[in-house]
């Protein structure tokens, strides 16, 4: 079992629709990022979250830290924000990301 | 303020030749962090270098070696090449450790083995 899962893997819905993507985490963590990829590959940070709840115009993420999880939702999606949205955490002391499969978002017209 | 940059955006070798790619992080930022991404086995976590020393090993085997230079610049290489190698290869810089880490990325580089 991946120490970081996320659901769903795929999700295509129409423009303004309210999204979540979810993640769940098995590792103690000291943090947890959003991380959104674009086709040709470069990573953004949305997020970085170690408690409570964070937003940024429509991305809004939470995080239970109890229950190891966190969700990203995007209100009134929009086509360009079509794209891979990563679910990685900081486990611990180590200085390394352990990443979510990913899930590819697309939103249509 | 510039970025992390990393170099060359594309890649194309043949199985058996070495590789070598670079990082810049952002000024400033002394923790650059590697990272592999393909499809079959998604992101995965290669090394972290911070003030020239390696800080952290994924589960790699020896023919992908890195190094940090003074001025925080990364480099990586892959020897041997094998058709497995094909990835995109991304790097991360920081300030240092903890929750920062995984906030600036660079654009990649995309290696393909033929």
């Amino acid at each position: 079992k991946n120490e970081v899962e996320q659901s769903p893997q795929n999700l295509t819905a129409q423009e303004g629709e309210f999204i979540t993507i979810n993640c769940s985490y098995s590792v103690g963590i000291s943090a947890l990022h959003w991380l959104q990829q674009h086709p040709g590959g470069g990573i953004v940070s949305l997020f970085m979250l170690s408690s409570g709840k964070k937003k940024h115009g429509r991305l809004i993420a939470t995080i239970n830290i109890q229950e190891k999880h966190s969700s990203l939702h995007i209100t009134a999606s929009h086509p360009r924000d079509s794209a891979v949205y990563i679910c990685a955490v900081l486990s611990g002391t180590a200085s390394k990301l352990t990443f979510g499969t990913g899930t590819r978002l697309q939103v249509t017209l | 303020k510039a970025g992390v940059t990393q170099t060359p955006r594309y890649l194309i070798k043949t199985r058996g030749q070495q590789v070598t790619l670079s990082c810049s992080p952002i000024s400033g930022h002394r923790s650059v962090s590697w990272y592999q991404q393909t499809p079959g086995q998604g992101l995965q976590f290669l090394f972290e270098y911070f003030s020239e020393t390696q800080r952290n090993k994924g589960n790699f085997p020896g023919r992908f070696s890195g190094r940090q230079f003074s001025n925080s610049r990364s480099e990586m290489n892959v020897s041997t090449l094998e058709l497995g190698d094909s990835a995109l290869y991304l790097c991360a810089s920081s300030l240092g450790s903890g929750e920062r880490l995984g906030a600036f990325f660079g654009q990649g580089t995309r290696l393909t083995v033929v």
